[in-house]
C-alpha cells in the first residue's frame, strides 16, 4: 500500500547529541511536512517542502534542519537536542492537485517518531 | 498570525449522546478546512474536509461538519456517538491560494463511556 513511513519509531538520545529522523513516501506527493507534537498540544509545523523548495516557519529554531534529497525522502536533523525537544515528530505529505486519489491538500501522515532526550 | 482554536480540550460522553466539537479559525480569506482524527495508537487520518460548495459536509463514521463563514467556524458533529469514537480530534486550516501551510488546532480528546 502507498504510505508514509517514518524511522525510527522511537529515538532516545542524550542532551546535545545530534539525531536524524527519516521519512519516506510512496505516494509521489509534491509536498512533505514536518510537524512537532508535544503532549496535549497542536501539531506545530516546523517546515515543509514543495518539491525542492524549502519553507521554514519563522519560529522554528535553527537547531532544526531538514533535507529532501529526492521526491521520496525527507529528513529532520536536530543538531543539538535539548530537553524541550522531546516530542513526537510527524511527517506528512500532500498533493496540492489531488492527482493521487487522496484529495487535494489532504495530509497523509506517518506513524511518527517519538524522541526522548536524556 | 494564522490560528485555529478548538474550544473543548477534553470531552467525556456516554454512548448514544450527541457530539459537537467547536473549531474557529482566524483568517478572513478563502480556506480549506479539515477535521483529522487520531485513534489510540494510530496515525492521524482525515475525517472530513471542506473546500467549497455545500457548507455541510459529511465524513466517515457518521461525522459531519458545518462551515459557517460569518462565524469563521467549522464545528464537528455526530448525532449519536459510539465507544469506538474515543480518539483525539484535530481541526486544521489551509488558506487557499497561499503557501501550502496547514495549521492545526490543539485537539480535543474525546472519551466515550460504554
Amino acid at each position: 500500500d502507498a504510505m508514509v513511513i517514518q524511522n525510527p519509531r522511537y529515538q532516545v538520545t542524550q542532551f546535545g547529541k545530534p539525531v536524524t529522523l527519516s521519512c519516506s513516501q510512496t505516494l509521489n506527493h509534491n509536498v512533505m511536512y514536518w510537524y512537532q507534537q508535544k503532549s496535549s498540544q497542536a501539531p506545530k509545523l516546523l517546515f515543509h517542502y514543495y518539491d525542492k523548495d524549502f519553507n521554514n516557519e519563522a519560529d522554528t529554531p535553527d537547531n532544526f534542519q531538514s533535507r529532501r534529497p529526492n521526491t521520496s525522502f525527507c529528513f529532520l536533523d536536530i543538531r543539538s537536542p535539548g530537553l524541550g525537544d522531546a516530542a513526537m515528530y510527524l511527517c506528512a505529505t500532500s498533493d496540492p492537485f489531488g492527482r493521487s486519489g487522496s484529495g487535494a491538500n489532504v495530509l497523509t501522515f506517518g506513524a511518527g517518531s517519538r524522541l526522548t532526550v536524556l | 498570525a494564522q490560528s485555529v482554536s478548538q474550544h473543548n480540550h477534553h470531552v467525556i460522553l456516554s454512548e448514544a449522546a450527541s457530539l459537537e466539537l467547536g473549531c474557529n479559525y482566524s483568517y478572513g480569506g478563502t480556506v480549506n478546512l479539515f477535521w483529522y482524527v487520531q485513534y489510540p495508537g494510530q496515525h492521524l487520518q482525515l475525517l472530513l474536509k471542506y473546500f467549497s460548495g455545500d457548507p455541510l459536509v459529511k465524513g466517515i463514521k457518521g461525522f459531519e461538519a458545518e462551515f459557517i463563514k460569518s462565524k469563521f467556524s467549522f464545528n464537528l458533529r455526530k448525532p449519536s456517538v459510539q465507544w469506538s469514537d474515543t480518539a483525539e480530534y484535530f481541526c486544521a486550516v489551509k488558506h487557499k491560494g497561499r503557501d501550502d501551510k496547514i495549521i492545526f488546532g490543539k485537539g480535543t480528546r474525546l472519551h466515550i463511556l460504554p
